[in-house]
């Protein structure tokens, strides 16, 4: 069992060009989400989605866009890429959305540069 | 919501227990607190989890106050490997899971 797989593993972007950024998990889980983490602000939520076919905004999601159309992926774009966009990301999983006792699981990341 | 403080760094003797401490004086009587670690440039890991009672699995032990505003994660045998951000998060209702900027634990040889 793989868990959480995300491509690429890093990528170097040019200002305004197109990128998505992929996420796949293998657990069946119902609920994922999408976080850019930067250097002393921690991990911040993008975007997630409880169920296949929902989405809703996290803390951050200006820029960003996601979508959901099975359980297995759970794709970031961003339509036109900025310097201030250049982070890690994360994806995660987890089997419930909105149950304090669900536990998210962590893909290992994209470490993404906008120039 | 509630809200995390956690020292930024600590340093512990390896085989020695590594304590790390976390303050949640406003948390609700509903919500979870968690502890995640993040080794350089992977991705956080989940380590445990609790409501009211101490809590052990094979990672690390969980200390909640009585009162619930405070707890401690506990590595019993700290090793190299265990050297990472660990993150202190209380629950929030949805599917919101805030992190803030953790504990840099150092163990040391």
């Amino acid at each position: 069992i793989a868990g959480i797989t995300q491509a690429p593993t890093s990528q170097i972007l040019a200002a305004g060009r197109r990128m998505t950024l992929r996420c796949t998990q293998d657990m069946r889980h119902n609920a994922m989400y999408w976080y850019r983490q930067d250097l002393g602000l921690g991990l911040r939520l993008i975007h997630y989605s409880n169920t296949a076919g929902t989405t809703g905004k996290g803390e951050v999601p200006d820029g960003y866009s996601v979508s959901r159309a099975n359980t297995d992926d759970f794709p970031l774009t961003l339509a036109s890429a900025v310097p201030s966009q250049t982070s890690v990301y994360f994806c995660a999983s987890s089997t419930l959305a909105g149950v304090s006792t669900d536990t998210q699981y962590f893909g290992p990341g994209t470490r993404l540069t906008v120039l | 919501d509630a809200k995390t403080t956690q020292p930024p760094s600590m340093d512990c003797a390896e085989g020695r227990a590594a304590n790390l401490p976390c303050n949640h004086s406003t948390i609700s009587g509903n919500e979870y607190v968690y502890w995640y670690r993040q080794i350089h440039s992977q991705g956080p890991q989940y380590i445990i989890h609790g409501l009211k009672n101490n809590e052990t699995n094979e990672m690390a032990s969980l200390i909640i106050t009585e009162d619930r505003k405070s707890s401690t994660l506990i590595l019993p045998h700290a090793t190299l490997r265990d050297t990472a951000v660990y993150y202190c998060i209380v629950r929030l209702d949805g599917s919101d899971m805030r992190f803030g900027a953790g504990t840099r634990l150092t163990v040391k040889p």
